[in-house]
């Protein structure tokens, strides 16, 4: 098992560009949650993908959109890129319904805006 | 505005002592408390989840406590260890599928 797999690694785009993030979950799992980590912070939750739907929604501006495909695989994209927007942005994935839910984590893309 | 606090922000000990850190969080509409271990260019690896009052968990050396009435819950680490340097990471869930808010994290360093 894969585990949460997430591409690219690392990316430098400059402001005013867009960018799409990818997310592949671990295999069994159909909920798929995007975080924002910036230095020093703990990872702040920018939303939550189910049945390509999405289902919550943290305090982040609409430049920031995404999607899920019918096989569980998720997009981040961010529109209009800000110097503010630099930070390490992680995906997990879980599965709804099940006890105890555990949320698996990528290991995250690093985007620099630069 | 959900308040999810870590403490301390860093601890630096020495090969075999133990340690713990705190989470605190709030008392209300609680439904799991996770606890992630990440170390740098990794992804963070779930320790526990906690849904219980009282539940207790443990994993080898590192083992956790819940109290949901209080708030707060405490990670302890028996004989440190130099690969228990981490960031420690604890995270609140309100519903069964919703999102984690986190803590601000503690940065645990083991010296030789």
């Amino acid at each position: 098992d894969a585990g949460v797999t997430q591409s690219p690694t690392h990316l430098i785009k400059t402001r005013g560009q867009q960018v799409t993030l990818r997310c592949s979950p671990k295999s069994g799992h159909d909920t798929v949650s995007w975080y924002q980590q910036a230095l020093g912070q703990g990872p702040q939750f920018i939303f939550q993908y189910y049945e390509e739907e999405e289902r919550q929604r943290g305090n982040f501006p609409d430049r920031f959109s995404g999607h899920q495909f019918p096989n569980y695989s998720s997009e981040l994209n961010v529109n209009a890129l800000l110097l503010g927007d630099s930070a390490l942005y992680l995906c997990a994935s879980s599965m709804t319904g099940a006890v105890n839910t555990e949320a698996f984590f990528g290991q995250g893309t690093r985007l620099t805006v630069v | 505005i959900l308040n999810v606090e870590q403490s301390p922000q860093s601890l630096h000990v020495q090969e075999g002592d133990s340690t713990n850190f705190t989470c605190s969080f709030p008392s209300s509409n609680f439904y799991a408390l996770h606890w992630y271990r990440w170390e740098t260019a990794k992804s963070p690896e779930a320790l526990f989840v906690m849904t219980l009052n009282g539940d207790e968990k443990k994993k080898g050396r590192i083992s956790a406590t819940l109290n949901t009435k209080e708030g707060y819950s405490y990670l302890y680490i028996k004989g440190s260890q130099p690969e228990d340097s981490a960031t420690y990471l604890c995270a609140f869930r309100g519903t069964s599928y919703g999102k984690l808010t986190f803590g601000q994290g503690t940065i645990l360093t083991v010296h030789p």
